[in-house]
């Protein structure tokens, strides 16, 4: 079993459609939760960092951690085209500086 | 500011050679990580440079080896390729630890035929 779980999709949705990104971790040492965003052909750019549980906002982009389930999600308002991309989930356990990262969910905005 | 490079973007080896992979971390940033990416496992760590010491190892074979120079610059080799190390290679850089935004490179695709 792996650390971090994440569905791969592809998740197909319309444009302005509310979107929900999840993932499941299994070791309760991760501590800092992380959204990356990375498009065709680039390296992933971080979208979204916390470290507590809650929700976190930045724009159309919600962050949302639950530790006691072990379960991460992000939420994409209004989404747009341009928000299509493959969306990754990472975290740092406790006292190293290693990342994990899920395997990614492909969403598709289309107009 | 320039952002993380890499070089060179693609690359075609066959089964038995060795590979070299270099990254150029954002100026002032001492801390480089280098990942595999493939669609099957997806992004997995493989180290850490830190002021040229290597700081943390993920669970890769003795094959794979990097190194940081006195620049911050650093290079990723790979002994004895075989079929399943073709993946996206991605470098990240950041200032110092977990604390500071990982910022990556556009990566190395590299294709072992």
């Amino acid at each position: 079993q792996k650390e971090v779980e994440q569905d791969p999709g592809p998740l197909s949705v319309p444009e302005g459609a509310i979107v929900s990104l999840n993932c499941t971790y299994s070791n309760s040492a991760f501590q800092y939760f992380m959204w990356y965003r990375q498009y065709s052909r680039k390296g992933p750019e971080l979208l979204m960092y916390t470290y507590s549980s809650g929700n976190k906002e930045d724009g159309r982009f919600t962050a949302q951690v639950d530790k006691s389930s072990k379960y991460i999600s992000l939420f994409i308002r209004d989404s747009q085209p341009s928000d299509s991309a493959t969306y990754l989930c990472a975290m740092i356990p406790y006292n190293t500086d290693k990342l994990i990262f899920g395997t990614g969910t492909r969403l598709q905005v289309f107009p | 500011k320039a952002g993380v490079t890499q070089t060179p973007r693609y690359l075609i080896k066959t089964r038995g050679q060795q590979v070299t992979l270099s990254c150029s971390p954002i100026s002032g940033h001492r801390s480089v990580s280098w990942y595999q990416q493939t669609p099957g496992q997806g992004l997995q760590f493989l180290f850490e440079y830190f002021s040229e010491t290597q700081r943390n190892k993920g669970n890769f074979p003795g094959r794979f080896s990097g190194r940081q120079f006195s620049n911050s610059r650093s290079e990723m080799n790979v002994s004895t390729l075989e079929l399943g190390d073709s993946a996206l290679y991605l470098c990240a850089s950041r200032k110092t630890d977990y604390t500071d935004t990982q910022y990556f490179g556009p990566g190395t695709r590299l294709t072992v035929l």
